[in-house]
């Protein structure tokens, strides 16, 4: 079991809502990324925190949002939900030299009704 | 932008048989390559990672790596019903570049 947790392990919100995802950062780690993984499919790279900049982002709209917390937390933030937003959220704590390394968390079912 | 491609699945195998699950990539200058397990629900499990031409062993899981076919595979021995999985295929860019993954079902 890693110590990277997420919270909450599972919320339903409405079209239109907006969320805000947690997550915690493995101790020694300094960067974290957050994944969309829809049912079926593999994880989608949303977007990486390193040192509290957002380093780096995938092919998500603006919508999608984070920040990462001097502890090395972090935050996803969505706007506006969508049907589609409908997902399993991952997020990874690693060090920005060791991706391989990662820990990701227990991960968000988000459901958008 | 960098791809990896996977048979969705379900592959179905009987309980003590080889799985094989393959992958090809789309990047000739990516590196690193890893499998990752993941259970229903569940987070993805790093189970091997390989970097270099030919086969690596570990236990009974056997990463094979051709940078030339751009193919990636793992097969798993005397596969237990605990291998039932999704099992994802992966690169590193300056981020995990995952597969879509396949569904793999041990049948007792």
């Amino acid at each position: 079991e890693t110590g990277v947790t997420q919270s909450p392990t599972h919320l339903i919100k409405t079209r239109g809502q907006q969320v805000t995802l947690r997550c915690s950062s493995q101790s020694g780690h300094n960067t974290v990324s957050w994944y969309q993984q829809a049912l079926g499919q593999g994880p989608q790279f949303i977007f990486q925190y390193y040192r509290e900049e957002e380093n780096g982002r995938g092919n998500f709209p603006p919508r999608f949002s984070g920040l990462q917390f001097p502890n090395y937390s972090s935050e996803l933030n969505v706007n506006a939900l969508e049907l589609d937003d409908s997902a399993l959220y991952l997020c990874a704590s690693s060090s920005m030299t060791d991706l391989v390394g990662a820990f990701f968390g227990q991960g968000t079912r988000l459901t958008v009704v | 932008q960098k791809e990896v491609e996977q048979n969705s699945g379900p592959l179905s195998v009987p309980e003590g048989a080889i799985a094989s699950l393959n992958c090809t990539y789309s990047d000739r200058g990516s590196q690193s390559f890893f499998w990752y397990r993941q259970y229903s629900g569940k987070s993805p499990e790093l189970i091997m990672s390989i970097y270099s031409n030919g086969d690596k062993e570990d236990g009974r899981f056997t990463a094979q790596l051709n940078k030339a076919s751009q193919y990636v595979s793992l097969l798993i021995r005397d596969s237990q019903p605990s291998d039932s999985a999704t099992y994802l295929c992966a690169v590193i860019d300056d981020k995990i570049i995952f597969g879509k993954g396949t569904r793999l079902h041990i049948l007792p």
